[in-house]
């Protein structure tokens, strides 16, 4: 109940594409969403995050959708860039507990 | 991020050799978290501590494996004995309170290398 299942393993997008990223939950407990992400040789470092009581949260060329019936939520990068190519991990947290779950990340590669 | 120090970034043993990763948190954040990450895995939760006390370690192996995190100075994982299975990404998370993800930070890890 504590997974977090993330899809692709990993992404190959033009640039100037859309890179589609996708995380499903079972524990409807979780009421933290955050996404991270992580270059070679480097911590994770937390892109952006939502909550449950919203449908979509967008910061720049990151959105988040989220669908609380289903327990999915996506992160979309538009116009992706090569700069954009790194490990993007999907994450959630209780409320109540301690720790954060991650998936098991999404190698992205954006190509010139 | 910059604010989370681990040392050392890279560190090599031999099977048998004791390991020590140390961790100090951002100014101002007194709680820890230790995660590790195998080749092509997530991060896995090991320990949250505050200073002076383990709040969780459900995920932290019953053998070999210890933290703490004193008064005064970095938090510690210590692994006994490593085995190469051990080899991994180990990262640190502080924050400034409890289930404080939305300003906690994550260090540039350590890379434990079992020859």
């Amino acid at each position: 109940q504590q997974q977090v299942k993330q899809s692709p393993q990993s992404l190959i997008v033009q640039k100037g594409g859309i890179s589609i990223i996708n995380c499903a939950y079972e524990n409807t407990a979780f009421d933290y969403f955050p996404w991270y992400q992580q270059f070679p040789g480097k911590g994770p470092a937390l892109l952006i995050a939502i909550r449950p009581d919203v449908s979509e949260k967008k910061e720049g060329r990151f959105t988040i959708s989220f669908n609380k019936s289903a327990k999915q939520f996506s992160l979309h990068i538009m116009d992706s860039q090569p700069g954009d190519s790194a490990t993007y991990f999907c994450a959630a947290y209780t409320g109540g507990g301690n720790k954060l779950t991650f998936g098991t990340g999404t190698q992205l590669k954006v190509e010139l | 991020n910059a604010g989370v120090m681990q040392n050392p970034r890279h560190l090599v043993r031999r099977r048998g050799q004791e390991a020590r990763l140390r961790c100090s948190p951002m100014k101002g954040h007194s709680h820890v978290y230790w995660y590790r990450q195998l080749p092509e895995e997530g991060l896995k939760f090991m320990v949250y501590l505050q200073k002076e006390n383990i709040i969780d370690e459900s995920g932290m192996p019953k053998e070999r494996f210890s933290a703490e995190f004193p008064k005064e100075g970095p938090s510690i994982l210590r692994i006994q004995q490593v085995v190469r299975g051990d080899s991994a990404a180990y990262f640190c998370a502080s924050s400034p309170g409890q289930g404080g993800w939305a300003e906690a930070f994550f260090g540039q890890g350590t890379r434990l290398t079992v020859v």
